[in-house]
């Protein structure tokens, strides 16, 4: 597609579920990312990937959050057991290349509400 | 963490003035980056000047950066209702080979009157 299309647009899940949140990249896009944007506040990085590889996963808040990519496009963030403090809008976004110098393309977002 | 820091947090002014929104950042840095959000929506990317240019124009946007304060400016000018959003300003201090994503300041929540 033209842009980064992430799925779905809200979920509103019970504390304790475990939710998916998928990220349709541009075709193309070698870079990955993975942001978590509180109310109010700037994006958070959480994990980068270059094609299929999981190059860093330190912004991961907890053993709770996982990500893959596993034929380097799609991209799905899952987290075990949500809490409360997980609500908020997850950000996928995708680029060129792995080196500097490129702007990155963001999707809409999964607005994530925990009950 | 969060490197940038925008300045200010809100701006308000009336359609047709110019907005000026700052920021500054704590570590070296590859190349800098503007992004606009709008109420419920991901960023879209607006301009993106690297650590040795010191200005870039595109449109109404004018970019400036000063890597000896460690600091960079957004300037709209002529600003519409439609610039209403956060701005954001996202730093990259990747080495090349790899990269570690962009850090994001708290943004400057900018609100044009008609």
């Amino acid at each position: 597609g033209a842009g980064v299309s992430q799925s779905p647009r809200y979920k509103v899940a019970k504390r304790g579920q475990d939710v998916a949140l998928r990220c349709d990249p541009i075709s193309g896009h070698v870079s990955l990312f993975w942001y978590q944007q509180a109310l109010g506040q700037g994006p958070e990085f959480l994990t980068y990937f270059q094609n299929e590889a999981q190059l860093d996963k330190s912004g991961l808040p907890s053993d709770r959050f996982f990500a893959e990519r596993p034929e380097g496009s799609v991209s799905t963030l899952k987290i075990q057991r949500t809490q409360q403090e997980d609500s908020a809008v997850y950000l996928c976004a995708s680029s060129l290349g792995g080196a500097a110098g490129y702007g990155y393309t963001f999707g809409s977002g999964t607005r994530l509400t925990v009950v | 963490s969060q490197q940038g820091e925008e300045d200010p947090q809100a701006l308000s002014i009336q359609e047709g003035e110019n907005a000026t929104m700052n920021c500054s950042y704590k570590t070296s840095i590859n190349n800098l980056q503007w992004y606009r959000q709008n109420s419920g929506r991901g960023l879209v990317h607006l301009i993106l000047i690297r650590s040795n240019e010191r200005e870039k124009h595109s449109g109404r946007l004018r970019v400036t950066l000063d890597t000896s304060k460690k600091s960079s400016s957004l300037l709209i000018t002529a600003s519409r209702a439609a610039d209403t959003a956060s701005y954001f300003c996202a730093t990259d201090s990747n080495s090349g080979g790899g990269a570690d994503g962009l850090t994001f300041g708290k943004g400057t929540h900018l609100i044009i009157q008609p």
